[in-house]
């Protein structure tokens, strides 16, 4: 099993939906990480999170420490909001541990 | 400000090669931490480089290895290259270890 689990693995949506993608971790951490991979490889880191929530655009993240799980919602998803999406943990060692991310498609 | 660059953007070796990969930080950016990601899974972490020391390692065999600069600009290393070393390598910079990393765009490696 996995440390670092996300879900779904492959994600559809029409172009406006509300998405929701999740990530459940087994490990103690000191913060969660959500990145997002354009095809191609690049990596964009969109939050850094350790407690609560955290806004920025029609980005939300969430993250529950005692559940140990975090959310990533899109709001008014766009196509250019396509990408891979994922999660990482930081280990209290400051080691990262990646999720094998979900892959959102979002369809005008 | 550019950002974490790396270079080259594409390699080809055969098996039993050497490759060197490089990363250059972001400005303002001490700590480099380097990843292998194989196709269709996320990454994963292969060593951390702050102060011109490695500080942490993930689960890689002693054939990767690393250096950083004092410019804070670091290399990584694999020798004797096997065909599963296929990847992209992503180099990620931060302040410190604790701190948002950013990622390069990453050298996608094919060992034939």
């Amino acid at each position: 099993k996995n440390e670092v689990e996300q879900s779904p693995q492959n994600l559809t949506a029409q172009e406006g939906e509300f998405i929701t993608i999740n990530c459940s971790y087994s490990v103690g951490i000191s913060a969660l990480h959500w990145l997002q991979q354009h095809p191609g490889g690049g990596i964009v880191s969109l939050f850094m999170l350790s407690s609560g929530k955290k806004k920025h655009g029609r980005l939300i993240a969430t993250i529950n420490i005692q559940e140990k799980h975090s959310s990533l919602h899109i709001t008014a998803s766009h196509p250019r909001d396509s990408a891979v999406y994922i999660c990482a943990a930081r280990r209290n060692t400051d080691k990262l541990i990646f999720g094998t991310g979900t892959r959102l498609q979002v369809f005008p | 400000d550019a950002g974490v660059t790396q270079s080259p953007t594409h390699l080809i070796k055969t098996r039993g090669q050497q490759v060197t990969l490089r990363c250059s930080p972001k400005s303002g950016h001490d700590t480099v931490s380097w990843y292998q990601q194989a196709l269709g899974q996320g990454p994963q972490f292969i060593f951390q480089y702050y102060e011109e020391e490695e500080r942490q390692r993930g689960n890689f065999p002693d054939r990767f290895s690393g250096h950083q600069f004092p410019n804070y600009s670091s290399e990584l290393n694999v020798n004797a290259l096997l065909l599963g070393d296929s990847a992209l390598y992503l180099c990620a910079s931060s302040i410190g270890v604790q701190e948002t990393q950013y990622f390069g765009p990453g050298t996608r490696l094919l060992v034939l």
